[in-house]
């Protein structure tokens, strides 16, 4: 199947710190992707989506001045948490539509946020 | 907004049972329904899915069934095995849109050996 990376899988900050994760897709070109944030034992909620050359599309509820996206190309999204607080700590994940081929969602790894 | 409901929530059975999840959408222009086995601290993975144009898709032990005119879907698991444990996510596009899912709470499902 095809592959999206998400690195890191684990980061620890300090409170006040920002932290960059980044999710590629290695083998399909991705216009769109997605940022999810789940909570333990919960689904996965949708934070925003993210598309390349254009602004980030954000849910309602969710800072887009806190959570930073960039989608420079076709195969990199980025999400920027800024100010990190510990009501921030949670597994992000990320994915990505395989449009050109099929539009199926293929997910990151995830990153395990946790804020001091 | 548009909803997804899933249940049940945590689902336990012996080894070699059937399993079956169930989900509702609200949203009448959602066309796509994936599922998603998730195994503890891991990444989604896409096991299943199926098309409004569709009424049912199997794969091997695995298969989904969708009734349109009720904007029901589920997934039935034939044959369990211990590795089929973990949780599992039902999801709907938001209008015809297939990246953009709308996504259940999850089943945890135990299989028993």
């Amino acid at each position: 199947g095809a592959v999206v990376s998400q690195h890191p899988s684990w980061v620890i900050c300090k409170s006040g710190t920002s932290v960059k994760i980044e999710c590629r897709s290695l083998d399909f070109q991705a216009t769109t992707m997605f940022w999810y944030r789940q909570f333990p034992k919960q689904s996965l909620m949708l934070m925003a989506t993210s598309n390349e050359g254009s602004k980030a599309t954000y849910e309602q509820g969710v800072e887009k001045d806190k959570f930073l996206i960039n989608h420079a190309s076709l195969t990199l999204s980025t999400l920027t948490v800024t100010s990190a607080h510990p009501e921030d700590s949670s597994f992000y994940i990320c994915s990505a539509s395989r449009e050109q081929i099929d539009e199926k969602l293929f997910f990151g790894s995830g990153t395990q946020l946790s804020v001091l | 907004g548009e909803n997804v409901e899933q249940h049940p929530s945590t689902l336990s059975v012996q080894e070699g049972d059937s399993a079956v999840i169930k989900c509702t959408y609200s949203d009448s222009a959602s066309n796509y329904f994936p599922w998603y086995k998730q195994e503890l601290g891991k990444r989604p993975q896409l096991i299943i899915d199926i098309r409004s144009n569709v009424g049912e898709k199997k794969d091997q032990r695995i298969a989904v069934t969708l009734n349109k005119t009720a904007k029901h879907f589920s997934l039935h698991i034939t044959e369990t095995q211990p590795e089929d444990s973990a949780v599992y996510f039902c999801a709907a596009s938001i209008g015809g849109s297939q990246g953009n899912l709308i996504f259940g709470k999850g089943t945890k499902l135990s299989v028993k050996p």
